[in-house]
């Protein structure tokens, strides 16, 4: 068990730029969560899939946020048109079984810096 | 707007002494509650998870939830200087997400 793996770590655009993040949970693990976070402040949840069912998106998910998990194994995350505002660490997590009370293992994250 | 609660700190505490994180929710339909470890530039660890009132110890870590209070706790005893960073609160409200404090930076002097 290699644990949940990000890639890249870190990430440097110019703004309007379009990125994306991989993640790679826990083998079997069935939910994958990303979440972002700012220096100072907590995990920000984003969105989150079961398999490859997208189940819940946060309000912080504006329309330029897209999130696949195509074969309810690896996941990405795209933002178009990134914005200053985008700069922050983004993190995935990963759970066994179907519901939110089972503990979340979290990659390294993927830093992002818009110049 | 569910919110959780921590204090920012910074909490200082010398070495061997006991550090006291402390938690506030505000949905009373809560289930489960987490501590997370998070040094600077990393992501974040588990420590520890409670589902029921009570106290729950693992090693040197204890938390304590009342849910009557909506209120869970994280005790170190025995601090040392590696127990120093940013210690986050998790509660998970329903079936779906899981929402964070913004942590308390604990430091532990040698």
């Amino acid at each position: 068990d290699t644990g949940v793996s990000q890639d890249p770590r870190h990430k440097i655009t110019k703004r309007g730029q379009n990125v994306t993040f991989r993640c790679d949970p826990i083998s079997e693990h069935n939910r994958l969560y990303w979440y972002r976070q700012t220096l100072g402040q907590g995990p920000e949840f984003l969105t989150y899939f079961q398999n490859e069912a997208q189940l819940e998106k946060s309000r912080l998910l504006s329309d330029r946020f897209s999130a696949e998990r195509p074969k309810g194994s690896f996941s990405t995350l795209e933002i178009q048109r990134t914005e200053q505002g985008d700069s922050a660490m983004y993190l995935c997590a990963s759970s066994p079984g179907q519901y939110s009370n089972q503990p979340q293992h979290f990659g390294d994250g993927t830093r992002l810096s818009i110049l | 707007q569910k919110e959780v609660e921590q204090n920012s700190g910074p909490l200082s505490v010398p070495e061997g002494a006991i550090a006291s994180l402390n938690c506030t929710y505000s949905d009373r339909g809560s289930q489960s509650f987490f501590w997370y470890r998070q040094y600077s530039g990393k992501s974040p660890e588990l420590i520890m998870f409670i589902y029921s009132n009570g106290d729950k110890e693992d090693g040197r870590f204890t938390a304590q939830l009342n849910k009557a209070s909506q209120y869970v706790s994280l005790l170190i005893r025995d601090s040392q200087p590696s127990d120093s960073a940013t210690y986050l609160c998790a509660v998970s409200y329903n079936n779906n997400d899981m929402r964070f404090g913004a942590g308390t930076r604990l430091t532990v002097k040698p």
